[in-house]
């Protein structure tokens, strides 16, 4: 059975950092791009960024360009998260996806619960 | 950046109801789309990829069809247990963009 699960969310002071985790089960992970989501509870779904499949290739939304960084350990079959700059509107839920394609042509088959990241004062 | 609109923004619908919403991209982007739903408090299921091929277990009641620019997701007989948001999503290049949602009522 396939699985992901986040972790490393939490409560942190606009310009601050917070570490996210991601580990995965039930597929060969090294296999598989993978991708963060996020979702202000109650609204739409926001696609961050993408991670390819060794790593070597990675996608960034312009709204986190340059302030988050995503990589991977494929001997841990985890994916890990970085937010550093925080602000207010990086206010949600972050979940981690299995995801499907190549060459940055992503879809998601398979989400985790998500965790919880709110930036306040 | 390609755009991603769904109409309706909301529908309230029978059980055995035929229902379809609407997804349309700001350009082409052939078949590269894919339909998620997402039932109140649970994370999003993948129903539809390349417009029209179903994921593995999903009932055969959703449907997906089009390409280029225009899309449609049909529930040939809407159930109780599809009360959800659906979503479509581009992903013919970044950013893989979703579209607004529409909310799916009985």
């Amino acid at each position: 059975e396939v699985q992901v699960l986040e972790s490393g969310g939490g409560l942190v002071q606009p310009g601050g950092s917070l570490r996210l985790s991601c580990g995965a089960s039930g597929f060969t992970f090294s296999d598989h791009a993978m991708t963060w989501v996020r979702q202000v509870p109650g609204k739409g779904l926001e696609w961050v960024l993408s991670i390819s499949s060794s790593g070597a290739r990675t996608y960034y939304a312009d709204s986190v360009k340059g302030r988050f960084t995503v990589s991977r350990d494929n001997s841990k079959n985890t994916l890990y998260l970085q937010m550093n700059s925080l602000r207010a509107e990086d206010t949600a839920v972050y979940h981690c996806a299995k995801t499907m394609g190549n060459y940055g042509l992503y879809y998601f088959d398979y989400w985790g619960q998500g965790t919880l990241v709110i930036v306040s004062s | 950046d390609i755009q991603m609109t769904q109409s309706p923004s909301s529908l309230s619908a029978s059980v055995g109801d035929r229902v379809t919403i609407t997804c349309r991209a700001s350009q082409d982007i052939s078949n590269y789309l894919a339909w998620y739903q997402q039932k109140p408090g649970k994370v999003p299921k993948l129903l539809i990829y390349s417009a029209s091929t179903l994921q593995s277990g999903v009932p055969s009641r959703f449907s997906g069809s089009g390409s280029g620019t225009d899309f449609t997701l049909t529930i040939s007989s809407l159930q109780p247990e599809d009360v959800a948001t659906y979503y479509c999503q581009k992903y013919n290049g970044a950013p893989p963009t979703f579209g607004p949602g529409t909310k799916v009522d009985i």
